[in-house]
């Protein structure tokens, strides 16, 4: 079965930029979108289509997919970004996510 | 707006049944395929399978194939999701969530025990 793998944790100093790494097999040949969830929360879409922002999301959240790895990017990393980032994928009709990253600003 | 109400919290014996609801409303309900995405305590997040809300046809994951049926009732603007045989490994938070290129809206999540 198709797999994402990504980092277990991320951390960052206020202000510098985050990525997060999403790696799986020609993963650029598919669509990757991106998960923020905080803790007690539902998850909310940040990247959908490799690069695309949802209406509401800020502009510090970017995306890009190429080869076997999709990365999210958040300039500027904010305090109120620390939460756990999925990736996410399609697969042969079958949706699959990664096992998240932990971003911590410092 | 577009919001997803899910049912309350479930408390069930393992072998039992459990059956979660999804309420849609601010869109049309036929227009966009429903997920159902599990997360253990803890764990990452996991996906079930998919609805079409307009043709009632469904994807599962290998997974829970023959284990989980989704429905949905048009009339209400409501999918559901019923797993069974329920072990002490599906304990965990139960979310729909609305398709559009990327799961855009979620619902608040059900939390399923299965406890003896």
């Amino acid at each position: 079965s198709y797999e994402l793998t990504q980092p277990p944790s991320v951390s960052v100093s206020p202000g510098q930029t985050a990525s997060f790494t999403c790696s799986g097999d020609k993963l650029g040949d598919k669509y990757a979108s991106w998960y923020q969830q905080k803790p007690g929360q539902s998850p909310v879409l940040v990247i959908y289509q490799d690069n695309k922002r949802p209406s509401g999301i800020p502009e510090r959240f970017s995306g890009s997919n190429s080869g076997n790895t999709a990365t999210l990017t958040i300039s500027g990393t904010q305090a109120m970004d620390e939460a756990d980032y999925y990736c996410q994928a399609w697969d042969s009709s079958t949706v699959v996510f990664g096992g998240g990253t932990k971003l911590t600003v410092l | 707006q577009v919001q997803l109400v899910q049912s309350g919290a479930e408390v069930k014996k393992p072998g039992a049944s459990v059956k979660v609801s999804c309420k849609a409303s601010g869109y049309t309900f036929t227009d966009y395929y429903m997920h159902w995405v599990r997360q253990a305590p803890g764990q990452g997040l996991e996906w079930m399978g998919r609805i079409n809300p307009n043709s009632g046809g469904t994807n599962y994951a290998q997974k829970f194939q023959g284990r989980v049926t989704m429905t949905r009732d048009t009339s209400i603007t409501t999918a559901y999701m019923e797993l069974s045989r329920l072990r002490s490994d599906d304990t965990a938070v139960y979310h729909c969530a609305r398709d559009t290129d990327g799961m855009d809206v979620w619902g608040q999540g059900t939390t399923v025990t299965v406890s003896s």
